[in-house]
């Protein structure tokens, strides 16, 4: 159980083109998913939190018009890189939230979506 | 915010033990997390502490101490697979985690 898939897994887009990550919660619903980013050999940075229904909470330095969060149902939220440059190149991670029967407030990981833009 | 604090890159041989250190200062603590980490793949959970003591799961433990700011992770009977990068990872109040840098181990033959 607590199975968190992401698609694309790895997607080269050109400089100004728009990506769309997907994130969803195969198995349990996710009332908060975060988005993560990370750079080679560095450790995952936390963009932002995404609660079903409402607006996402960005982190400082984060810009929300670049990086669009949709969290439309409880099993799926999406990250859109808008105008993608080279720098945005990285390693989008996303986890989704659940509380488990010990109460373990507990993040599962998707496997990453690899961003490349040339 | 939160200032994680843990070693940059161990180096162990096969079927040793191999302590991990992770130091951090927060202002709402809820509970420290290690991930373990491959290479172009996503983290995947090993342990939990909220609680002062050590946690053992089969071959990994986890000891936390909540008044000095300070966790290890303990890996024995080291594999070839634990070759990974192993990330401290603290939680506040509203369940953001915050990640260290990350341990890269090294399992020698």
């Amino acid at each position: 159980g607590a199975v968190v898939s992401q698609h694309p897994s790895r997607v080269i887009c050109k400089s100004g083109t728009s990506v769309k990550i997907e994130c969803r919660s195969l198995d349990f619903q996710a009332t908060t998913m975060f988005w993560y980013r990370q750079f080679p050999k560095q450790s995952l940075m936390l963009m932002a939190t995404s609660n079903e229904g409402s607006k996402a909470t960005y982190e400082q330095g984060v810009e929300k018009d670049k990086f669009l969060i949709n969290h439309a149902s409880l099993t799926l939220s999406t990250l859109t890189v808008t105008s993608a440059h080279p720098e945005d190149s990285s390693f989008y991670i996303c986890s989704a939230r659940t509380a488990s029967r010990e109460g373990l407030n507990e993040q599962f990981f998707g496997p990453g979506t690899r961003l490349t833009v040339l | 915010g939160q200032n994680i604090d843990q070693p940059t890159e161990m180096t162990a041989t096969e079927g040793a033990i191999v302590q991990i250190n992770c130091t951090y200062q927060t202002s709402g603590f809820n509970g420290l997390f290690w991930y373990q980490q491959h290479a172009g793949e996503a983290p995947t959970f090993l342990s939990y502490n909220v609680l002062d003591g050590l946690e053992e799961k089969g071959r990994f433990s986890s000891f936390l101490s909540r008044s000095k700011g300070y966790s290890y992770l303990l890996l024995k009977e080291l594999q070839m697979k634990d070759s990974a990068s192993y990330l401290c990872a603290v939680s506040e109040g509203d369940y953001k985690l915050s990640f260290g840098a990350g341990t890269t181990v090294t399992v020698r033959a």
